[in-house]
């Protein structure tokens, strides 16, 4: 299994413009998390999925924050207008009911 | 609360010594309890859990205790290698997510 693969790897953007950071699930997974990770934040959830529907979107921080899962395998987050503070690595993770998340490797987001 | 509390935030140990690491929590309906090793530039990666019914699991020179009563959990790692060196991070299952501690930067020595 090629695990969670998400991209891209690394974004480099300027305020104002719209990001979209993808992820695919490990299949067979049926939960689908997204998270943000910074040094005076460190690990935070922003939303998770299941079956394809969102359960938990507390942790999205605000409007210009948007999640989709069109199908099982494919995910989108997404940020309009993107701000300077944004910039951080987002994971995505996945993994099957009351098991393990296993996390993708990460996009670094840079925010300019 | 929901947080989870991890100490120490950094740890500095000499190769071959052992390093341990203590999370603590509030919610007692959590009974999953993994933690996770995160290497520069890469994304989190499970190397033991522990489920409520258990208080010791073992993995070579990977331990974690589980005391549910006082709720904390601790990571324990034996005959450290400089390979070790990362950010553990311990986290507690609620509801479908996970709760993740802030982070143990580790440092073993050469």
């Amino acid at each position: 299994d090629a695990g969670v693969i998400q991209s891209p790897r690394h974004e480099v953007t300027e305020m104002g413009q719209e990001v979209t950071l993808r992820c695919k699930p490990i299949s067979g997974h049926d939960y689908l998390f997204w998270y943000r990770q910074t040094m005076m934040r460190g690990l935070e959830l922003l939303i998770y999925f299941n079956n394809n529907v969102p359960i938990d979107d507390s942790g999205m921080p605000e409007d210009r924050f948007s999640a989709k899962m069109p199908n099982a395998s494919f995910s989108t987050l997404k940020i309009q207008p993107s701000e300077p503070r944004d910039s951080a690595v987002y994971f995505c993770a996945s993994s099957r009911p009351g098991e393990t998340q296993y996390f993708g490797p990460g996009t670094r987001l840079l925010v300019l | 609360g929901e947080n989870v509390e991890q100490h120490p935030s950094t740890l500095s140990v000499q190769e071959g010594d052992s390093a341990v690491i203590k999370c603590t929590y509030s919610d007692s309906a959590s009974n999953y309890f993994p933690w996770y090793k995160q290497e520069l530039g890469k994304g989190p990666q499970l190397i033991i859990d522990i489920r409520s019914n258990v208080g010791e699991k073992k993995d070579q020179r990977i331990a974690v205790t589980l005391n549910k009563t006082a709720k904390h959990f601790s990571l324990h790692i034996t005959e450290t290698q400089p390979e070790d060196s990362a950010v553990y991070f311990c986290a507690r299952n609620q509801g479908g997510k996970l709760i993740f501690g802030q982070g143990t930067e580790l440092s073993v020595k050469p």
